[in-house]
């Protein structure tokens, strides 16, 4: 079975400093969907950026980029310039075949003015 | 347009009732996913909605949880004999066609079973 991990359950950063949030995960599959989702208190979760295991190239979303190392199975998110309204739960998610994504137990990001 | 919506907010209940959550998936939307998200936890899969497929209830902890999609959009979460574990927060998404597309998630509904 698929699993993802992540191993900080809380970080902090420096407002307009850079932080990396782990993420490690189990497949067989080659081809697949890795995701990070941002959740702030009001609960309601939002997609940050989305990596296809195909492509090699590290997807960039403005402030948000992961490093994707496909061989290590590792998906990390660096967050640039960390702002106040960055302060949330973040997951991150897997996805394959039947649809249902498999996520993490999150890291809590606080910002620090 | 608007997006998914779920309904009640928050739901209090007694241990052993019966409780029904609603999902309004975005229109258009033809899968549907109902996760289950524990305090201090990650969010685990519950049960699967394509079209006109049968669903997947895969994830579903027990038979005391069930679920409908009627006409291919509103979704209902039925949760029988309610026992304490089973307070979270229910959330709901959809999306246009397989999961590899973005999943859109509506508020969820916080349950607690006295």
């Amino acid at each position: 079975a698929q699993t993802v991990t992540q191993s900080q359950p809380e970080m902090s950063v420096q407002e307009a400093e850079t932080v990396t949030l782990s993420c490690t995960y189990d497949t067989s599959e080659s081809d697949y969907y890795l995701f990070w989702y941002k959740q702030p208190p009001s609960r309601q979760m939002i997609l940050v950026i989305r990596q296809e295991a195909y492509k090699q190239q590290n997807a960039t979303e403005n402030r948000f980029s992961v490093n994707f190392q496909k061989a290590a199975k590792s998906f990390s998110l660096k967050i640039s310039d960390s702002q106040l309204g960055d302060a949330a739960m973040y997951f991150c998610a897997y996805n394959f075949g039947n649809e249902k994504l498999t996520f993490g137990t999150g890291t809590r990001l606080t910002i620090i003015p | 347009g608007a997006g998914v919506s779920q309904s009640p907010s928050n739901k209090v209940t007694e241990k052993g009732k019966d409780v029904e959550l609603r999902c309004d998936p975005i229109s258009g939307h033809t899968a549907l996913y109902w996760y289950r998200q524990s305090l201090g936890q990650g969010l685990e899969f519950l049960i699967y909605f394509q079209g006109n497929s049968a669903p997947d209830k895969s994830g579903l902890p027990s038979d005391r949880f069930s679920a409908e999609r009627t006409g291919g959009s509103v979704s209902t979460l039925t949760i029988q004999r309610t026992q304490q574990e089973d307070s979270a927060v229910y959330l709901c998404a959809s999306s246009t066609t397989s999961g590899r597309n973005e999943q859109f998630f509506g508020p969820g509904t916080r349950l607690t079973v006295l």
